[in-house]
C-alpha cells in the first residue's frame, strides 16, 4: 500500500507480558517517528530514526521500552513487563525529512489488563 | 518551557464564525510548520503547510511570525465538519525532528 501500515490494530495484553508493535512506513522515507495518545490527551512523543543516524529515545518512558528499525524501513517498538499505565495508542509516521511532513499510520491501541 | 504551545481549548463556535488559533514554539532556528487535524479516534492527518509569506487554502488560512515565534490558523465560516483537534507541528534541529502540539480542540455547534 501508498499509506504508513502498522499492526497489530488492536492489542490485548495481560499485565507482565512483552508486546511487539509494528511499523512499515512509506516507502523511501527516512524519518520514522513513534507516539503515543492516551484517551483525551495528546501526542507523546517516543522515539525518532533518521537515516542512519542514532535514534533519538528521548521520549521513551522507561527502559521497558525499546525500539528499532531494521534496513532504514521497517520499525518494532517493543514493551517489556507492561504495565496498566502502558495502555494507549500507538502511532507511526513517517516523512522525507526534506520535505517534513509526517504521514501517520492508524495506530496500534494497546490495552493491559 | 515547551517546545510547542497550544491553547488546548476547546473552543465552541457557532457554524459560520470566523475562529482563530494560535501556537508558539521556544527553537528559533526551527525550519518547517504545519497544522494537522485529528478527528476523534483518528490518525493525524496534514492539513497545510504554513509558508514565511502566509498561505490560504479555501477557508483556511495559515501565517508564521518568525520574529515572535508563532504561528497562526485561521478559518472562515466554521463547519460543523471543521470539529476535530488541530495540532501544531514544527520541524527543527540538524536532525530535522518534527514535534507537535498537544493541539486546540474545536468544537462547531449549529
Amino acid at each position: 500500500g501508498a499509506g504508513v501500515s502498522q499492526s497489530p490494530s488492536n492489542k490485548v495484553t495481560e499485565k507482565g507480558k512483552d508486546v511487539e508493535l509494528r511499523c512499515d512506513p512509506i516507502s523511501g522515507h527516512t524519518a520514522l517517528y513513534w507516539y503515543r495518545q492516551s484517551l483525551g490527551q495528546g501526542l507523546e512523543f517516543l522515539i525518532y530514526f533518521q537515516g542512519n543516524s542514532a535514534p533519538d529515545k528521548s521520549g521513551l518512558p522507561s527502559d521497558r521500552f525499546s525500539a528499532e528499525r531494521t534496513g532504514g524501513s521497517v520499525s518494532t517498538l517493543t514493551i517489556q513487563r507492561t504495565q496498566q499505565e502502558d495502555s494507549a495508542v500507538y502511532l507511526c509516521a513517517s516523512s522525507l525529512t526534506s520535505k517534513g511532513e509526517a504521514f501517520f499510520g492508524q495506530g496500534t491501541r494497546l490495552t493491559v489488563v | 518551557r515547551k517546545e510547542v504551545e497550544q491553547d488546548p481549548g476547546p473552543f465552541n463556535v457557532p457554524e459560520g464564525a470566523t475562529v482563530a488559533f494560535n501556537c508558539t514554539y521556544s527553537n528559533s532556528a526551527s525550519q518547517s510548520f504545519f497544522w494537522y487535524r485529528q478527528d476523534c479516534r483518528k490518525e493525524p492527518k496534514l492539513l497545510m503547510s504554513v509558508y514565511s509569506s502566509g498561505n490560504e487554502d479555501g477557508r483556511f488560512t495559515a501565517q508564521l511570525n518568525r520574529a515572535s515565534q508563532y504561528i497562526s490558523l485561521l478559518i472562515r465560516d466554521s463547519k460543523l465538519s471543521d470539529s476535530a483537534t488541530y495540532l501544531c507541528v514544527v520541524l527543527s534541529g540538524t536532525a530535522s525532528k518534527l514535534t507537535f502540539g498537544t493541539g486546540t480542540r474545536l468544537q462547531v455547534t449549529l
